[in-house]
């Protein structure tokens, strides 16, 4: 069974532009949560969706959106990037919200220059 | 607002010997609590998952122990081995239902384990 697919795996951008990260979960689950890891703030929740409906969200400014599909795959998108948005940008997966093991993917490398 | 810290944050031991990693939170209302390992440039790899309900858990070599009225929570790592150098990060989930996936997680205590 496959894990989380995540892509890309690394990507270098510009500040003021934009990216969207890509994720697939695990064959059957249906909610997807995003999460942002950096050396000083640690592991960050960004949002959750569940049957293409966004959970919750975290305190992230309005930069960053997602949504997902009907086949429950997620994209992310950072719009006018800065610095500070480098991080590792980890995607995980659940049968349903709450209660059952989250699974992550591999994570995408964001560097923005 | 949960809190939820790791200490040490940076641990070594030799080969063989026992790892107990802590984790604890500011607020005892979890639906439950969930260990990671990471290993360096990696996403994280699930090690075992605790309800509030429970008290242990326990894969392999591996047992996780959860305290929910004290906020605490601990792995131990029996016989532990090189491989099992990695980050390892201990999340809560909130125990509202619509709180769902929001995990807040611990700041991770690296560890190293000398042949």
């Amino acid at each position: 069974k496959a894990g989380v697919t995540q892509t890309p795996r690394y990507l270098i951008k510009t500040r003021g532009q934009q990216v969207t990260l890509s994720c697939s979960p695990i064959s059957g689950h249906r909610s997807v949560s995003w999460y942002q890891q950096t050396p000083g703030q640690g592991l960050q929740f960004l949002f959750e969706y569940f049957s293409e409906t966004q959970r919750n969200k975290g305190n992230f400014p309005g930069r960053f959106s997602g949504r997902q599909f009907s086949n429950s795959r997620s994209e992310m998108n950072v719009s006018t990037l800065e610095l500070g948005d480098s991080a590792l940008y980890l995607c995980a997966s659940s049968f349903k919200p709450s209660g059952n093991t989250i699974y992550f993917g591999e994570g995408s490398w964001l560097t923005v220059v | 607002k949960q809190e939820v810290t790791q200490i040490p944050a940076a641990l070594s031991v030799p080969e063989g010997e026992n790892l107990v990693l802590n984790c604890s939170f500011t607020d005892s209302a979890i639906y439950n609590l969930q260990w990671f390992r990471q290993d360096p440039g990696k996403g994280l790899t699930s090690l075992l998952l605790i309800q509030s309900s429970q008290r242990e858990q326990t894969s392999g070599r591996l047992n996780a122990s959860l305290d929910k009225s004290s906020g605490r929570s601990t792995l131990y790592i029996a016989a532990s081995q090189p491989g099992d150098s990695a980050t390892y990060l201990c999340a809560v989930r909130p125990g509202l239902f619509a709180a769902g996936n929001k995990l807040t997680f611990g700041g991770g205590t690296r560890v190293l384990v000398k042949p």
